[in-house]
């Protein structure tokens, strides 16, 4: 079975760091895009960026850029999104989802596989 | 940034209905539209992907259309596990970014 398996909730303070992980399993892990999407409560997702673990090209979100920082390990099948410090702000639930992409056509298409989320909570 | 704007925010609906949703980019996006169906306290799923094509194991009631700045997603009869919230995305180029979501209540 293909799937993604997200770390657990999180509850931190503003100022603290943090790194949450996705690992996956069934399918290839180096060889598919993995996408991070953030969504706030009662809101829409947000996509956030997206890195290719088998050479850690990694594209971001201008809106994210500097705030969150990607990384993967291929030889774990997991990849991990982090902050240095976090913010109130932050406060939401993270996907990670695989996001599919045509070599031949250059071309991203849809996220097929989803992580569980995990939820983060940044509160004094 | 692609800007995608649905409509309409939310419907109400009985089982059985023929709903349409639209989503309109800001820029011609060729093909490269992704439809998501999102319940309570769960991942969005992939339904549609490349305007029209059906992901895996989603009910043929389910249908998307369009090319350029605009499309739709249509389920043809409702059924009671379709009362969700949809949400576009183009895929056409990064920030690959997501319309702010269509709520489909019982009426």
């Amino acid at each position: 079975e293909v799937q993604l398996v997200q770390s657990g909730a999180e509850v931190k303070k503003p100022g603290e760091s943090l790194k949450i992980s996705c690992k996956g399993s069934g399918y290839s892990f180096s060889t598919y895009w993995i996408g991070w999407v953030r969504q706030m409560p009662g809101k829409g997702p947000e996509w956030m960026g997206i890195i290719f673990p088998g050479d850690s090209d990694t594209r971001y979100s201008p809106s994210f850029r500097g705030q969150v920082t990607l990384s993967a390990d291929k030889s774990i099948s997991t990849a991990y999104l982090q902050w240095s410090s976090l913010k109130a702000s932050d406060t939401a639930i993270y996907y990670c989802a695989r996001q599919r992409y045509s070599f031949h056509a250059q071309k991203f298409y849809g996220m097929d596989v989803w992580g569980q989320g995990t939820p983060v909570a940044v509160s004094s | 940034d692609i800007q995608m704007t649905q409509s309409p925010s939310s419907l109400s609906a009985s089982v059985g209905d023929r709903v349409t949703i639209t989503c309109r980019a800001s820029q011609t996006i060729s093909s490269q539209l992704n439809w998501y169906q999102q319940k309570p306290g769960k991942a969005p799923k992939l339904l549609i992907y490349a305007a029209s094509s059906l992901h895996n194991e989603v009910p043929a009631r389910f249908s998307g259309s369009g090319s350029g700045t605009d499309f739709t997603l249509t389920i043809g009869g409702l059924q009671p596990e379709d009362f969700a919230i949809y949400y576009c995305q183009q895929s056409d180029s990064p920030p690959l970014t997501f319309g702010g979501g269509t709520q489909v209540e019982m009426k």
